[in-house]
């Protein structure tokens, strides 16, 4: 089975500062990671995913994440945090069984409220 | 949420009555996700359909029933609705064709349902 653990459910930071959200997972096989981002009272947004390319993924809005194989970890980081930053952040991996037709079941963390304050 | 809509917004039922909740896609993909979301817990896979007559169990499947009769929609219902199921329930699916473990879900922008 896979699962996802993102350390901290709420994360508080300056505007201007470094925005570091963890993620780390468990797979059996090499796992496809993705990070969403939902705003309040919206749906789910794609920030980036690693589908086994490079392992530095740059996603929208200036953030990106690292694939470390030997710590299981897909952190997610910003270098210079804004306002608009402020919402919940999602990891999740991809299911090992591929469904035929159905495939890319996810499983998700539970999530990291990003607070941005002035 | 482009490309995908979800009906009703927000809802509020009585402990026992039923509902469905709709879910229409206008990008002609083969794959459809529900999803619930409590705080908390995450996301978690209620019912997924690979393509158009067939569903599978997710995660969470008691108390739920699908229905996808056409490749365009995907509906969720509640058959005896319970104080358990208050949550906000999000449609996705699935972008692309070719290596399915590596391709993107994208979301509706949910239901909200509160059960009394």
């Amino acid at each position: 089975a896979q699962s996802v653990t993102q350390l901290g459910s709420h994360v508080s930071v300056s505007e201007g500062a470094l925005v570091l959200l963890r993620c780390n997972y468990s797979s059996s096989v090499p796992p496809y990671l993705f990070w969403y981002v939902q705003y309040p009272n919206q749906g789910l947004q794609l920030l980036l995913k690693y589908t086994s390319a490079a392992t530095l993924v740059k996603g929208i809005n200036g953030f990106e994440a690292e694939f470390k194989k030997s710590e299981t970890s897909f952190h997610l980081t910003k270098p210079s945090a804004h306002m608009s930053d402020a919402a919940e952040y999602f990891c999740a991996v991809s299911s090992m069984e591929v469904v035929t037709g159905g495939g890319n079941k996810l499983t998700f963390g539970t999530g990291t409220q990003l607070k941005v304050e002035l | 949420n482009a490309g995908v809509t979800q009906t009703p917004k927000f809802q509020v039922l009585k402990t026992g009555q039923s509902m469905t909740l709709q879910c229409a896609q206008d990008m002609n993909h083969n794959s459809m996700y529900w999803y619930r979301q409590d705080p908390g817990m995450g996301l978690r896979l209620i019912y997924y359909s690979a393509s158009e007559g067939t569903t599978d169990k997710g995660e969470v499947p008691n108390g739920y029933n699908v229905s996808r009769l056409n490749k365009r929609e995907f509906s969720l219902r509640l058959e005896s609705a319970a104080p358990s199921q208050t949550s906000v329930y999000f449609c996705a699916i699935l972008q692309g064709l070719g290596r399915p473990r590596g391709e993107t879900q994208y979301f509706g922008p949910g239901t909200r349902l509160l059960v009394l």
